[in-house]
């Protein structure tokens, strides 16, 4: 079955850059999507196909994808922004993977 | 507003079923599929299927096929998750996921409900 790798987690100073990853094979041939989620909450939908804000979504937010991997970027790095994040693409038609998430500590 | 509330907290022995609704209102019930993904206390997501409520089709992950069955009543846009056969480590929330235009990202999800089975 078709796997998405994360780091288990990112460290970033405030006002920094963020970098979390997404590994899977021929990855940049799928769509990916990007949620937040932190305790307690829903997740929240940040980035779809590849590179796409949902509405309400800061700029600071934007995505990346080619060849294995895809990438969440977040410019200037908030407190707010500490939260689980986790990659999603599509298998085939019909089956959806969740990479396994990564834990953004914003020190 | 596009929202998605689901049924309350459940508590289940090990080999019972559960049913889990998720009421969709602010939207086309039938326009969007519907998912369900689930989460174990600290672990991360996983989605278990999904149905298309305009016919009724699913597509349900392997892990779950022989245990899983979700439907749907559009009078009142409601989907449902039966999960059979419960076992200790099905304790998790459970959440419903709309499937936006992009069909590709879920992009309304529920409350979650946490199912807990426990002997």
């Amino acid at each position: 079955s078709y796997e998405l790798t994360q780091p288990p987690s990112v460290s970033v100073s405030p006002g920094q850059t963020a970098s979390i990853t997404c590994s899977g094979d021929d990855l940049g041939n799928k769509y990916v999507s990007w949620y937040q989620q932190k305790p307690g909450q829903s997740p929240v939908l940040v980035i779809y196909q590849d590179t796409t804000r949902p509405s309400g979504i800061p700029e600071r937010f934007s995505g990346s994808n080619s060849g294995n991997t895809a990438t969440l970027t977040i410019s200037g790095t908030q407190a707010f922004d500490e939260a689980d994040y986790y990659c999603q693409a599509w298998d085939s038609s019909t089956v959806v993977v969740f990479g396994g998430g990564t834990k953004l500590t914003v020190l | 507003q596009v929202q998605l509330v689901q049924s309350g907290a459940e508590v289940k022995k090990p080999g019972a079923s559960v049913k889990v609704s998720c009421k969709a209102s602010g939207y086309t019930f039938t326009g969007y599929y519907m998912h369900w993904v689930r989460q174990a206390p600290g672990q991360g997501l996983e989605w278990m299927g999904r149905i298309n409520p305009n016919s009724g089709d699913t597509n349900y992950a392997q892990k779950f096929q022989d245990r899983v069955t979700m439907t749907r009543d559009t009078s009142i846009s409601t989907a449902y998750m039966e999960l059979s056969r419960l076992r200790s480590d099905d304790t998790a929330v459970y959440y419903c996921a709309r499937a936006g235009a992009a069909r590709s990202s879920f992009d309304y999800w529920g409350q979650g409900t946490l199912v807990t089975v426990s002997s």
